[in-house]
């Protein structure tokens, strides 16, 4: 069974950059159709997807972070990770990392899906001096 | 940035049905983008609920079940249990942005069991 933890400071200061990891056990990470993504939730708030990324290197990021954004994959050690840019304390919040499907199918016409089947527990980051 | 529309809240008795809507548009769930459903207890991380509008998960019991029309799409808990009390959310995918789509989830609603 495939479990994802995600890894990283919990405290970063305004204006650098945020670095997480997310760690795939049970599983390789290269193996099967799947994405690996990032999602973020600001206490008391609802969830915002970051990005993702396949094993190809391949990666689709959400177009208001995009600018400040990298998400890469590591298939040697089995992880991927997550660089933020110029934070800010709207940036503080418990960000998941997550297996990710998508794909289409054809029922009198053509459908589309994208979700997430497995997340991680997540991590508090927090933007402070 | 939710372009899903849920309500903030609803609730009911143990035992009873409860629903929840998640309001769309023809660039996410009316483009035949799927929708589906996370269940996020307190002070844990989202939980598929559903995918695939209607289709659960191994060990997700047969209360839950999902449903899509159109531009929107629903989460119907049936027996409602103490332990459904939680915050749900739908999900879907959105192609508004030329080039660049994004994953999307609703607003979020908190179930509450009386």
């Amino acid at each position: 069974q495939v479990q994802l933890q995600e890894s990283g400071p919990g405290l970063v200061k305004p204006s650098q950059t945020l670095s997480l990891t997310c760690t795939v056990s049970g599983g390789s990470i290269s193996s099967g159709s799947y994405y690996w993504s990032w999602i973020r939730q600001p206490a008391g708030k609802g969830l915002e997807w970051i990005g993702r990324i396949y094993t190809s290197g391949s990666t689709n990021y959400n177009p208001s972070l995009k600018s400040r954004v990298t998400i890469s994959v590591d298939t040697s050690k089995n992880q991927f990770s997550l660089k933020l840019s110029s934070v800010t304390a709207a940036d503080t919040a418990v960000y998941y990392c997550a297996r990710d499907l998508s794909g289409s199918y054809y029922h009198d016409d053509y459908y589309y899906y994208y979700y997430m089947d497995v997340w991680g527990k997540g991590t508090t980051v927090t933007v402070s001096s | 940035q939710s372009v899903l529309t849920q309500p903030p809240s609803v609730s009911g008795a143990p035992g009873q049905r409860v629903t929840i809507s998640c309001t769309g548009s023809s660039s996410n769930i009316g483009a035949g983008y799927d929708v589906h459903w996370y269940q996020q207890l307190p002070g844990t991380a989202p939980k598929l609920l559903i995918y695939g509008n209607s289709n659960r998960p191994s060990g997700v019991p047969d209360r839950f079940s999902g449903s899509k029309s159109g531009t929107s799409a629903s989460l119907a808990i049936t027996g409602l249990q103490a332990e459904d009390e939680a915050d749900y959310y739908c999900q879907s995918y959105d192609s508004s942005l030329s080039g660049s789509g994004l994953y999307v989830f609703g607003t979020g609603t908190k179930v509450t069991v009386l």
